[in-house]
């Protein structure tokens, strides 16, 4: 089955204590993208990447890391996690280069950050 | 800075009725446009898309796209309690390996009641 993935799916964590957000795709997609949402604010992307090794900020990048040393995994790293960084985060993926420029989002990861 | 807007809502609309979804966007280089679902604490599903100007149609759904007016919408035919939700409406603007990306309205919430 076609999907993306993400781990965990629920977190609570403490101020500075580093963690990662895994997120894999098994559709052999060049694009994947990390968005955060938030009451009243909407979807907004955090980083993206065009392919392995090819990464990019997003409208949102301050506080966050990530990584695309293969292409199936991009995951999303907060060094030194703040309460303001309470979110659900998704994990989406699209075949670059067609018009159609779908996105598939995996289940989404909820942070509390106390 | 590109945006896309849309009214908060909530919508209420007869069950059986057509449920009418609005989007406005300020980037005039947007190519694509998105319509995604969303329910309560899930992810995002696609519904439809649409870059060309006119009507597209697919099942219940007819997504419409006027670019001189910067303007998409989605039409919903004999909704259904089921169809309650929240409606994202994304733009894309291609530029050849630049740095782009989706751009997400703050969604629509939709609600059908029976």
């Amino acid at each position: 089955e076609a999907q993306v993935t993400q781990n965990p799916r629920y977190l609570i964590t403490v101020t500075g204590k580093k963690l990662t957000v895994t997120c894999s795709q098994n559709m052999n997609h060049e694009y994947m993208s990390w968005y955060r949402q938030d009451p009243g604010l909407g979807l907004r992307q955090i980083y993206y990447s065009m392919n392995v090794e090819v990464t990019d900020k997003g409208d949102v990048p301050e506080g966050y890391k990530v990584s695309r040393k293969e292409k199936r995994n991009f995951p999303l790293i907060l060094e030194s996690p703040s309460p303001n960084q309470t979110s659900l985060y998704f994990c989406a993926s699209s075949l670059q280069g067609t018009t159609s420029y779908e996105q598939y989002f995996g289940p989404g990861t909820r942070l509390t950050v106390t | 800075q590109k945006e896309v807007e849309q009214n908060s809502g909530p919508l209420s609309v007869p069950e059986g009725a057509i449920a009418s979804l609005n989007c406005t966007y300020s980037d005039r280089g947007s190519q694509s446009f998105f319509w995604y679902r969303q329910y309560s604490g899930k992810s995002p599903e696609l519904i439809m898309f649409i870059y060309s100007n006119g009507d597209k149609e697919d099942g219940r759904f007819t997504a419409q796209l006027n670019k001189a007016s910067q303007y998409v919408s989605l039409l919903i035919r004999d909704s259904q309690p089921s169809d309650s939700a929240t409606y994202l409406c994304a733009g894309y603007m291609y530029s050849g390996g630049g740095a782009d990306g989706l751009t997400f309205g703050k969604g629509t919430h939709l609600i059908i009641q029976p």
